[in-house]
């Protein structure tokens, strides 16, 4: 069985830019969540993603958005980065939306300078 | 909104000792309650979860949490460290709402093991 899987491990960003990040769930999960962590904290919920829609949304701006495809992997997608999107960026898939627990990915860690 | 309070940003124990997290957490339904491990440049690794089957929740690597509904509390407990268990620990609570089923995290506590 394959876990959840992150792509880039790494990733430096000009102030301005726009990122991609990626995510496989893991086997027979249908459900995506994206968490920001910034250093020294807890992860924040950015949104969900359930059947390629979006399936709620944590305080974070129109700029953060996402996709979800067919085979259930996903994106996230910042526009216009800021000095405060400096963080690691953690994908979590679940059987099913719910009180389910959720299998984190080893995250993309973020740097904008 | 549910929240999670997490007391104690770092918490230093000698390798043997007994491991002690606390996590206190607001929520006005039955919560479900995690706790999660994060090893340095890792992601989040599931050590338990509470669902209202028992109070009482066994998880990965002799970690075991009680649930305490009067005292809204969830703390993480191992009986003797190990030096491997030196890492950031994450207490969570699920949440679902108008911004769909989401983990609410504590702010974490850092465990060091010394020898």
């Amino acid at each position: 069985e394959t876990g959840v899987t992150q792509s880039p491990t790494h990733l430096i960003k000009t102030r301005g830019q726009q990122v991609t990040l990626r995510c496989s769930s893991q086997s027979g999960h249908n459900t995506v969540s994206w968490y920001q962590q910034a250093l020294g904290q807890g992860p924040q919920f950015i949104f969900q993603y359930y059947r390629e829609e979006e399936n709620g949304r944590g305080n974070f701006p129109p700029r953060f958005s996402g996709l979800q495809f067919p085979n259930y992997s996903s994106e996230l997608n910042v526009n216009a980065l800021e000095l405060d999107d400096s963080a690691l960026y953690l994908c979590a898939s679940s059987l099913r939306p719910g009180p389910y627990e959720q299998y984190f990915g080893p995250g993309t860690r973020l740097t904008v300078t | 909104a549910q929240s999670v309070t997490q007391l104690g940003s770092h918490v230093s124990v000698s390798e043997g000792a007994l491991v002690l997290l606390r996590c206190n957490y607001s929520s006005s339904v039955p919560p479900y309650l995690f706790w999660y491990v994060q090893y340095p440049n890792q992601g989040l690794q599931l050590l338990l979860k509470y669902t209202s089957a028992a109070t009482l929740v066994k998880g990965i690597n002799g970690f075991e949490a009680e649930f305490k509904k009067s005292e809204t509390s969830f703390h993480l407990t191992k009986p003797s460290a190990h030096m491997s268990d030196a890492a950031e620990y994450f207490c969570a609570v699920s949440e679902t709402g108008a911004a769909g089923n989401k983990l609410t995290f504590g702010g974490g506590t850092r465990v060091l093991v010394k020898p």
